[in-house]
């Protein structure tokens, strides 16, 4: 059974960086194809992609992002890691990790997050 | 980056009703489309991936269908337990990116 939970500051002060940890159970991000992503949900409003670290270490980030973020892994730990600088009120969200998970069909690879951490909730305020 | 495009953002419906939530990319992404699920307060649930295949252990209710840039989802004999919010999202390419949310209400 895959379970992941996010771990972090509920509050942080504008222009600090914010650090998450994901800590995982049922898989390992040493096996070909599996990932992890970051995903974040300001209140009352739409899912928003950050982050995807995969098995061999390929990571991709949200453009609009990409100079605030850094995700890493310890594979050792069942760990993934987002890091976040210069925090701002509007980056008030839960954060959430997900397993990314690939399936081929008809030569295609198709990529979706099947299963979710609970969220972290994140306030950004002096 | 890809913009999904989904409607309506909220609609009212009534138990046993069959409705219809759409999702249009601003390019092709194939097939690349898969829909959440996400009830007040909880993470999303995983509903359909590859624009038409059901995840284990959602009921058969649900289902997914369309390519290219436009997509749909279907819930046929809507039940208690399925007003929520729901969203697409597109796998095709980074960034990721998703739809804006339909927010299933009961009449």
């Amino acid at each position: 059974q895959i379970t992941l939970k996010e771990s972090g500051p509920a509050l942080v002060k504008p222009t600090q960086t914010l650090a998450l940890t994901c800590t995982f159970s049922g898989f390992s991000l040493t096996t070909s194809g599996v990932g992890v992503g970051w995903i974040r949900q300001p209140p009352g409003k739409a899912l928003e992609w950050l982050a995807l670290i995969y098995w061999d270490d390929d990571k991709r980030y949200s453009p609009s992002l990409k100079n605030r973020l850094t995700i890493t892994k310890d594979t050792s730990k069942n760990q993934v890691f987002l890091t976040m600088t210069n925090m701002d009120p509007v980056d008030t969200a839960t954060y959430y990790c997900a397993h990314r998970r690939g399936y081929s069909s008809s030569g295609h690879y198709y990529y979706y997050m099947d299963v979710w951490g609970k969220g972290t909730t994140v306030t950004v305020s002096s | 980056d890809i913009q999904m495009t989904q409607s309506p953002s909220s609609l009212s419906a009534s138990v046993g009703d069959k409705i219809t939530i759409t999702c249009r990319a601003s390019q092709s992404i194939s097939t690349y489309l898969n829909w959440y699920q996400q009830k007040r307060g909880k993470a999303p649930k995983v509903l359909i991936y590859a624009a038409s295949s059901l995840q284990s252990g959602v009921p058969s209710r649900f289902s997914g269908s369309g390519s290219g840039t436009d997509f749909t989802l279907t819930i046929s004999g809507l039940q208690p337990e399925d007003f929520a919010s729901y969203f697409c999202e597109q796998s095709y390419s980074t960034p990721l990116t998703f739809g804006g949310g339909t927010k299933v209400e009961i009449k």
